[in-house]
């Protein structure tokens, strides 16, 4: 059974603060890791795809990282807004189709 | 390009009913995925159907299934429904490496 573990479980910055979190998954079959951002009421909304060692990925104000030996990848926000409050969701695929295996997301709460 | 639609938005049951649930994907997207969400549980993979196949199935019972029309919209269903079956049923559809969710199904089973 995969596991997928996301920390921390909740968070809440200032604004302006930079944060960060962590996707640990298994790095055994490791295919592709998904970040998703979850808003209240809205759809899931993909932010990367990343399928390489030691990819980086960028999106604005929000970046990826990803180690596949070691089985994590880290998200980093930086500078904060209200708007970036959502849950984030890290996801893992080993293959062959679509199968996404979530973690538990971070809900990140940032306060003015 | 439209996104991904899912319809109804809300469905209130009963125990024992049934459901049928639909999800039209984006254009020229083949495969649709299935997930369930629960506040217990977050979000699970029930099953992917591509090209009309069932590709990938989750660990769910065999109360829920699914198919998919050669105009790649899926419906999933639910048969003989349990209080524990409550929850929001998102599909997503996917190009060639991500997937775009739906907004979603509010199923509340009383």
């Amino acid at each position: 059974i995969l596991n997928v573990e996301q920390s921390p479980q909740s968070l809440h910055v200032q604004e302006g603060d930079s944060t960060n979190f962590t996707c640990s998954f298994p790095s055994s079959n490791f295919y592709a890791l998904h970040w998703y951002r979850w808003e209240t009421a809205k759809s899931p909304e993909a932010l990367f795809v990343m399928t390489l060692n030691g990819d980086e990925k960028k999106k604005g104000r929000i970046s990826a990282t990803l180690n596949t030996k070691e089985g994590y990848s880290y998200l980093y926000i930086k500078g904060s807004q209200p708007e970036d409050s959502a849950t984030y969701l890290c996801a893992f695929i080993t293959g062959g189709g679509n199968k996404l295996t979530f973690g538990t997301g971070t809900q990140l709460k940032v306060e003015l | 390009k439209a996104g991904v639609t899912q319809t109804p938005r809300y469905l209130i049951k009963t125990r024992g009913q049934q459901v049928t649930l639909s999800c039209s994907p984006i254009s020229g997207h083949r495969s649709v995925s299935w997930y369930q969400q629960t506040p217990g549980q977050g979000l699970q993979f029930l099953f992917e159907y591509f090209s009309e196949t069932q590709r990938n199935k989750g660990n769910f019972p065999g109360r829920f299934s699914g198919r998919q029309f050669s105009n790649s919209r899926s419906e999933m269903n639910v048969s003989t429904l349990e209080l524990g079956d409550s929850a929001l049923y998102l599909c997503a559809s996917s190009g060639l490496d991500t997937q775009y969710f739906g907004p979603g199904t509010r199923l509340t089973v009383l």
